[in-house]
């Protein structure tokens, strides 16, 4: 089964809302990787998780949180966006080391209104 | 510096024509990795191939050909006898230790009936 889920598939925000983005994977990847993809754009990395623990968090707003409750499951906190944060949020889980292939969920599009 | 190139911003092709998209990437490290991710319209990335650089065969899957040559730097992707349902954003991607993974700027493909 290479199948990540995320929830939900379409989130509308206003600005004062707090929100968040799930993700899911049972593949027992031990990495897990918040995207973030503008349109006609590459994904741009935002942040990744190494066996439950950041790893990397590529200077993203602290209007950003992520968190990861165990080894299969990947969460975005959202609070106080801004309008250009609307995008295609993509999750992604891969086994640790940037040697491997990572798979992609079929991502979250956020509009921030 | 690490960086992948996707000249190819739009390409459209009639339905059985054959198609490459061209990515040339740029490293000085001696192990890398690199990747091709197909986007469709519904936005989720789907992996495709992945190859090291000591492995220079070629790839043929169905379709769907690799051409990987260190000497020019290039891992082109070939698709023969293309269908509408090829219509996608390629992306190929370079994979380096201890480095988020890079993405080119993708290539959108159309595949007209």
């Amino acid at each position: 089964d290479t199948e990540v889920t995320q929830t939900p598939k379409h989130l509308v925000m206003g600005m004062t809302n707090k929100k968040s983005l799930k993700c899911e994977q049972h593949m027992g990847h031990r990495a897990m990787y918040w995207y973030k993809q503008k349109a006609k754009k590459p994904p741009e990395l935002m942040f990744v998780y190494s066996y439950e623990k950041l790893s990397i968090n590529e200077s993203v707003p602290s209007r950003f949180s992520p968190e990861c409750p165990n080894s299969s499951l990947l969460n975005l906190h959202l609070h106080a966006l801004q309008p250009e944060d609307s995008a295609l949020y993509l999750c992604a889980s891969s086994q640790t080391g940037t040697a491997y292939e990572q798979y992609f969920g079929p991502g979250t599009r956020l509009t921030v209104t | 510096a690490q960086k992948v190139t996707q000249a190819q911003t739009e390409i459209s092709v009639v339905e059985k024509e054959d198609v490459t998209l061209d990515c040339v990437y740029e490293t000085r490290d001696t192990t890398y990795y690199l990747f091709w991710y197909k986007q469709p319209p519904s936005g989720e990335l789907v992996f495709l191939i992945r190859r090291n650089s000591f492995d220079e065969q070629n790839e043929i899957s169905g379709r769907y050909s690799w051409n990987f040559q260190k000497s020019t730097s290039s891992f082109n992707f070939t698709i023969t006898a293309s269908q509408v349902v090829d219509s996608a954003v390629y992306f190929c991607a370079l994979g380096l230790r201890n480095t988020p993974l890079v993405f080119g700027k993708g290539t959108r493909l159309s595949v007209i009936a």
